[in-house]
């Protein structure tokens, strides 16, 4: 069974601070992606790593993609509030009928 | 257009009511899901249509129906639900391409009373 492990489930970080979150999934895939997700909100997408060692950046975060070791990570640099919300990594997998299962979630709280 | 629309975005009902969702795309993605998303929990996949054929079925209650009338909708069927069913249902697509990437609804509150 595919399975997906995301930490720390819960973080609060000061402005300013550089912080990571760390997705681990339990079997062969080369598709992993981030997600966003504000209190009351859909998923807003933000990643998608395709290959081995795929590193994406957009404004304050980069993700990146180490297949071998599956595991993922999304680096947080110089937080400000505005990037306050639920974190999601997600992959899908041949094993998965390429369906995607989600971690459970880091809920991030910047504060001032 | 880049949008997946989902009817109603608050639904709440009884649990001898029957009901529908509905989702709606013109991306021609040729799949759509329907998750379940409790709060504070990851989105649990209910439903997958891939080329409107039903193609897993992640052993949901009967009570929940899904209907894909054409590759550009997508309905769920809500009939005798229980108050544990309360959640927020969110609707995706995807082109099911090299990237696989999903894309959501803004999704549709449901409360049973």
């Amino acid at each position: 069974e595919l399975k997906v492990e995301q930490n720390p489930l819960f973080l609060s970080m000061q402005e300013g601070k550089n912080y990571t979150i760390y997705c681990n999934y339990s079997t062969t895939s080369d598709r992993l992606y981030w997600y966003r997700q504000d209190p009351g909100k859909s998923l807003e997408s933000l990643f998608v790593l395709l290959s081995n060692g795929a590193v994406k950046q957009e404004g304050r975060l980069m993700a990146s993609l180490d297949t071998k070791a599956r595991l993922s990570t999304l680096h947080i640099t110089a937080a400000v509030h505005d990037l306050s919300a639920t974190y999601f990594c997600a992959v899908d997998s041949l094993y998965n009928n390429n369906d995607m299962r989600f971690g459970a979630g880091t809920r991030l709280t910047v504060k001032p | 257009d880049t949008e997946v629309t989902q009817t109603p975005k608050h639904l709440v009902m009884g649990m001898t009511n029957k009901k529908s969702l509905k989702c709606e795309q013109h991306m021609g993605h040729r799949a759509m899901y329907w998750y379940k998303q409790k709060a504070k929990k990851p989105p649990e996949l209910m439903f997958v249509y891939s080329y409107e054929k039903l193609s897993i079925n992640e052993s949901v209650p009967s009570r929940f129906s899904p209907e894909c009338p054409n590759s550009s909708l997508l309905n769920l069927h809500l009939h005798a639900l229980q108050p544990e069913d309360s959640a927020l249902y969110l609707c995706a697509s995807s082109p099911r391409d090299q990237t696989g990437e999903l894309f959501f609804g803004e999704g549709s509150r449901l409360t049973v009373l």
